[in-house]
């Protein structure tokens, strides 16, 4: 089902630490997960995905992990920089004919210098 | 490359107006776009896809006869929010499939965002 974002949950972290932003998706039979990074005032950006047959994707700086078992995805930021101040969203897709996106609740970075 | 463009970025109406906004994929063709609702400090919720030549699929919940959706060429969809009340004042944001993107076929490209507020 779609999951419905009420509140914002706040991760804050000094510039220059990792990063870790966690997801709880839906949907057993989603199989391709998205981060997307959204700026105030801004359409959300794609930052990196990951299958259903992976665990482990690595960007630039990124690296998701996905624990099918327990439905759970996470979004680790390395050595993060106060232009990494966003809201991040995890999005989840099934039914792949449609490629529908269903977005998590999100989580806000708040980066302190 | 891989462009989705709105417009307008933002617009103030009165209640009972009708308010159209514009999606546009820049430089490729989009046979499907997405239109989501975003109020503050909260998620994307997909309203409908936008099918081009056909009608829209809307999501349960979703008034298709006050959200009207064209979707008349391979690179512009349109939202109309017809007889506009407070109520639907939040953030409009559409989406199409980018083949440049990720590693899959369902990376969406978002455009800016379109504001609409409702006196």
């Amino acid at each position: 089902g779609e999951s419905v974002g009420l509140h914002l949950p706040t991760l804050s972290v000094q510039e220059g630490d990792n990063s870790i932003i966690n997801c709880a998706y839906s949907n057993s039979a989603s199989d391709y997960f998205i981060w997307y990074k959204q700026e105030s005032g801004k359409g959300p950006q794609f930052i990196i995905d990951i299958r259903s047959n992976m665990d482990k994707r690595q960007g630039q700086r990124v690296t998701v992990l996905l624990n099918k078992t327990v439905k759970h995805l996470s979004l680790q930021i390395a050595a993060t920089q106060p232009g990494d101040s966003a809201v991040y969203f995890c999005a989840e897709t099934y039914g792949g004919a449609t490629n529908k996106l269903i977005f998590g609740t999100g989580t806000l970075l708040a980066v302190q210098p | 490359g891989a462009v989705v463009s709105q417009h307008p970025s933002w617009v103030i109406c009165k209640s009972g107006t009708s308010v159209k906004i514009e999606c546009r994929s820049l430089d490729f063709q989009a046979t499907t776009m997405f239109w989501y609702r975003q109020f503050p400090k909260q998620s994307l919720m997909l309203m409908a896809t936008s099918n081009e030549g056909s009608k829209a699929t809307y999501e349960q919940g979703v008034e298709k006869d006050k959200f009207l959706i064209n979707h008349a060429s391979l690179t512009l969809s349109t939202l109309t929010v017809t007889s506009a009340h407070p109520e639907d004042s939040s953030f409009y944001i559409c989406s199409a499939n980018n083949p440049l993107l990720g590693s899959g076929a369902n990376v969406l490209t978002f455009g800016a965002g379109s504001r609409l507020t409702v006196l």
